[in-house]
C-alpha cells in the first residue's frame, strides 16, 4: 500500500522557524514527484510547489516562492516543507500528496495533514 | 496561472438525488483535470483523474465528463457518505490550480 505519513501538529511564534516532513512508504519514492497543498482553515486548496526526490529538483507557486523551501531527502523516503520565519498568515493544514501519472498528472495518495498554528 | 471556477459553490440535495458539478477552467486545459472529495477533518480524496477516469475503489455513482474548458462531475443518486466538499483541480501546467469547492449538504 503506497503511504504518506506527515509529521504532528505544530504551534509555533511569529518569526520562529519550522521543517515538517512527510515521508513515502510501499512504492519507490524517486518514481513520482510530491507536492505541498496549504488549507487554510476554511477555505479551499491551494498548491505549493513540488520536488522531485530523485535530484531534489523544484518547481514553486509564484504564490510561495521564496516563502517555503520543499526538500527531499531520497535515502528516507522523506519530503520536508519548512519555513525560515513563520508569521501568523502561515496558520494552516499542509498536506502533501504524490503526483501520480504519465502524461497527465493527479494527486494520490494524500498525507493525513499537519496542522501548524503560528501565534504569539 | 490558470484559473479553476466552479458552480455552485454550495448546493443542498437529498439522498438518491442526481447531482451535477460543474468546473470551468480560464483557458483550455484539454483533459488535465481532476476531481476530489474532501470530508471536515480528513485530507481529500481522489475520485475521478484526467477528466473521466474513475479512480479504483470509488463507488460507479460518481463520473466525469468534459475536455477544454468545460468540466462535471456528477453523482448519479446521492448517499449519505456523499455529503462532502468537492474540488476540481488542473494538471495542465504548474502553478497547478483548484477551483474554490463545492460544498454538497443534505437537504
Amino acid at each position: 500500500e503506497v503511504l504518506l505519513v506527515q509529521s504532528g501538529a505544530e504551534v509555533k511564534k511569529p518569526g520562529e522557524s519550522l521543517r515538517i516532513s512527510c515521508k513515502g512508504s510501499g512504492y519507490s519514492f524517486t518514481n513520482y514527484w510530491i507536492s505541498w497543498v496549504r488549507q487554510v482553515p476554511g477555505k479551499g486548496l491551494e498548491w505549493m510547489g513540488r520536488v522531485d526526490p530523485t535530484d531534489s529538483y523544484t518547481n514553486y507557486s509564484p504564490s510561495f516562492q521564496g516563502h517555503v523551501t520543499i526538500s527531499a531527502d531520497k535515502s528516507i523516503s522523506t519530503a520536508y516543507l519548512q519555513w525560515s520565519s513563520l508569521k501568523a498568515s502561515d496558520t494552516a493544514m499542509y498536506y502533501c500528496a504524490t503526483e501520480i501519472g504519465s502524461s497527465t498528472n493527479w494527486f494520490d495518495p494524500w498525507g493525513q495533514g499537519t496542522l501548524v498554528t503560528v501565534s504569539s | 496561472d490558470i484559473q479553476m471556477t466552479q458552480s455552485p459553490s454550495s448546493l443542498s440535495a437529498s439522498l438518491g438525488d442526481r447531482v451535477t458539478i460543474t468546473c470551468r477552467a480560464g483557458q483550455s486545459i484539454s483533459s488535465y483535470l481532476n476531481w476530489y472529495q474532501q470530508k471536515p477533518g480528513k485530507a481529500p480524496k481522489l475520485l475521478i483523474y484526467a477528466a473521466s477516469n474513475l479512480q479504483s475503489g470509488v463507488p460507479s455513482r460518481f463520473s466525469g465528463s468534459g475536455s477544454g474548458t468545460d468540466f462535471t462531475l456528477t453523482i448519479s443518486s446521492l448517499q449519505p457518505e456523499d455529503f462532502a466538499t468537492y474540488y476540481c483541480q488542473q494538471s495542465y501546467s504548474t502553478p497547478y490550480t483548484f477551483g474554490q469547492g463545492t460544498k454538497l449538504e443534505i437537504k
